[in-house]
């Protein structure tokens, strides 16, 4: 595998189950991401770790838990989700250097999620 | 705050047409600027980036130049084809988190690009 792989591809789910959604970066970055992506609006930046460590929450609400237990993987454990919560959920990782050039992201496939 | 804007899409041409999708952009300090592209079903692709003023970023035929006394970083390509069909992402990248350690990238709306052959 190379890039920043993503599981499941599709997920449908409903308000009251509990699932996960994994990402593996195989790029031997130091930050991931996640974002989410509706339809008609700008990308939104969820949560951003950095060697394991959260380091940005953008107010997202408790529903969705973010875990990060090495460099290398990503997940978001989701909870009593509603139906607005349907979108498109992409991981990015990132090689960050504080202070220097901001660096590009790479993304993964992304997980379509229906929450019904 | 920093921000991106892109124009409204969607642009529909026909192959071989030349293309322009603008994007400027509002930011302090000295941003990268990044041109990405999603495919129908995909996630983002890095298309082309510049990280100072007058860099110009280039890849498959397409380009854009770090205008910093227009903020501003428009695509072209020079003749499109039907495989460019996609939407194209324009984003600067930004300081958060903690003490300013967070690599964020701010985004435009995106800008759905229709080639007919």
């Amino acid at each position: 595998e190379t890039g920043v792989t993503q599981t499941p591809r599709h997920l449908v789910m409903g308000m009251t189950n509990k699932k996960s959604l994994k990402c593996e970066q195989h790029l031997g970055h130091n930050a991931m991401y996640w974002y989410k992506q509706s339809a008609k609006k700008p990308l939104e930046l969820m949560f951003v770790y950095n060697f394991k460590e959260q380091t940005e929450n953008n107010s997202v609400p408790s529903r969705f838990s973010p875990e990060c237990p090495n460099s290398s993987h990503l997940f978001l454990h989701l909870h009593t989700l509603q139906p607005e919560d349907s979108a498109l959920y992409l991981c990015a990782s990132s090689q960050d250097r504080v202070g220097r050039v901001r660096s590009e992201q790479y993304f993964g496939p992304g997980t379509r999620l229906t929450v019904t | 705050g920093n921000s991106v804007t892109q124009m409204e899409g969607p642009v529909t041409l026909s192959e071989e047409a030349f293309l322009t999708i603008n994007c400027t952009y509002t930011a302090t300090g000295y941003p990268s600027l990044f041109w990405y592209v999603q495919y129908p079903g995909e996630g983002l692709q890095l298309l082309l980036k510049a990280t100072k003023a007058d860099d110009k970023g280039s890849n498959k035929g397409f380009e854009a130049t770090y205008r910093k006394e227009t903020t501003s970083f428009h695509l072209e390509k020079g003749s499109v084809q039907v495989s460019d069909s996609a939407v194209y992402f324009c984003a600067l990248s930004d300081l958060g988190g903690k003490g300013g350690a967070t690599n964020k990238l701010i985004f435009g709306t995106g800008t759905l690009l229709a080639v007919q052959p």
